[in-house]
C-alpha cells in the first residue's frame, strides 16, 4: 500500500472549515484514499473514501486532486467534538484490504 | 446491521499470564477480520487478518496468536505476557471498501 505523509497537528477555530492535507504521491491505480478519526481512548471512526472523484457524506468532504497525489478532508464546520486524530490511509483491494496507519494529524479545534 | 463487539473491554493482567480477547461480529458472513493494537502515544499497528475460518496471517512477529475458529469469531490470545503488550486492543472488519473498528480492549500488563 501506499505511504501517506500528513502534518502532525493542526488547529482550526470552532465553526470554521478544518481542510486536513494528505500526500499519497506512489498510491496506485487501484488504491482508495480512506479517512479516520480516531477521539482519544476509542476505536477510529471511518469518515469517508474516494478512489477518483471528489466525495461527501454527512461527515465530511474529500477532495483528490486529478493526478490523485494528494487529498484533503474538509469538515465544513468544525466543532469541538471533531478534536481527534485523522489519518489518511491508501489501501487497495487486496491482501484482505489491510490498513496501515501512520502518525494522522492531531486536529485541536478551539473555541 | 452490521455490528462488532470485542470483550472485555478492560484487562488488567500480571505478566507471564494468559490472554484471551474476543472479537464477534453480527449481520455478515463470511467477514475480512483483523486485530489491531495501539501503543500508549503510538499509531495504530496491524497484528493479525484473516479472510476465513482457520486463515490467519500474521503482520507482526510476537508472542501473540490468533485463532478464527467460527466465521464470524476471531480470538487474539497470549500464552505469557510480556509489560510490551500493554496497549489498546481493536478488532476490525471489512464491508465492502469500508473497514469498521470494535469498541475496543485495554489491556494493562503488570
Amino acid at each position: 500500500d501506499a505511504k501517506t505523509t500528513q502534518p502532525p497537528s493542526m488547529d482550526c477555530a470552532e465553526g470554521r472549515a478544518a481542510n486536513l492535507p494528505c500526500n499519497h504521491s506512489t498510491i496506485s491505480g487501484n488504491e482508495y484514499v480512506y479517512w479516520y478519526r480516531q477521539i482519544h481512548s476509542q476505536g477510529p471512526q471511518y469518515i469517508i473514501h474516494g478512489l477518483k472523484n471528489n466525495e461527501t457524506n454527512e461527515m465530511a468532504s474529500l477532495i483528490i486532486t486529478e493526478d490523485r497525489k494528494s487529498s484533503t478532508l474538509i469538515l465544513p464546520h468544525a466543532t469541538l467534538r471533531d478534536t481527534a486524530v485523522y489519518y489518511c490511509i491508501a489501501v487497495g483491494n487486496n491482501a484482505g484490504n489491510m490498513l496501515t496507519f501512520g502518525g494522522g494529524t492531531r486536529l485541536m479545534v478551539k473555541p | 446491521s452490521q455490528t462488532i463487539h470485542q470483550w472485555p473491554a478492560t484487562l488488567v493482567q500480571p505478566v507471564g499470564s494468559p490472554l484471551s480477547l474476543e472479537c464477534t461480529v453480527e449481520g455478515t458472513s463470511n467477514p475480512n477480520l483483523y486485530w489491531y493494537r495501539q501503543a500508549a502515544g503510538r499509531g495504530l499497528q496491524l497484528l493479525f487478518y484473516s479472510v476465513g475460518i482457520g486463515q490467519i496471517s500474521s503482520e507482526v512477529p510476537q508472542n501473540l496468536s490468533a485463532s478464527r475458529p467460527q466465521d464470524r469469531q476471531f480470538i487474539l490470545s497470549s500464552k505469557k505476557l510480556l509489560l510490551s503488550d500493554s496497549g489498546f486492543y481493536l478488532c476490525a472488519w471489512v464491508v465492502g471498501v469500508e473497514q469498521y473498528f470494535g469498541p475496543g480492549t485495554r489491556l494493562t500488563v503488570t
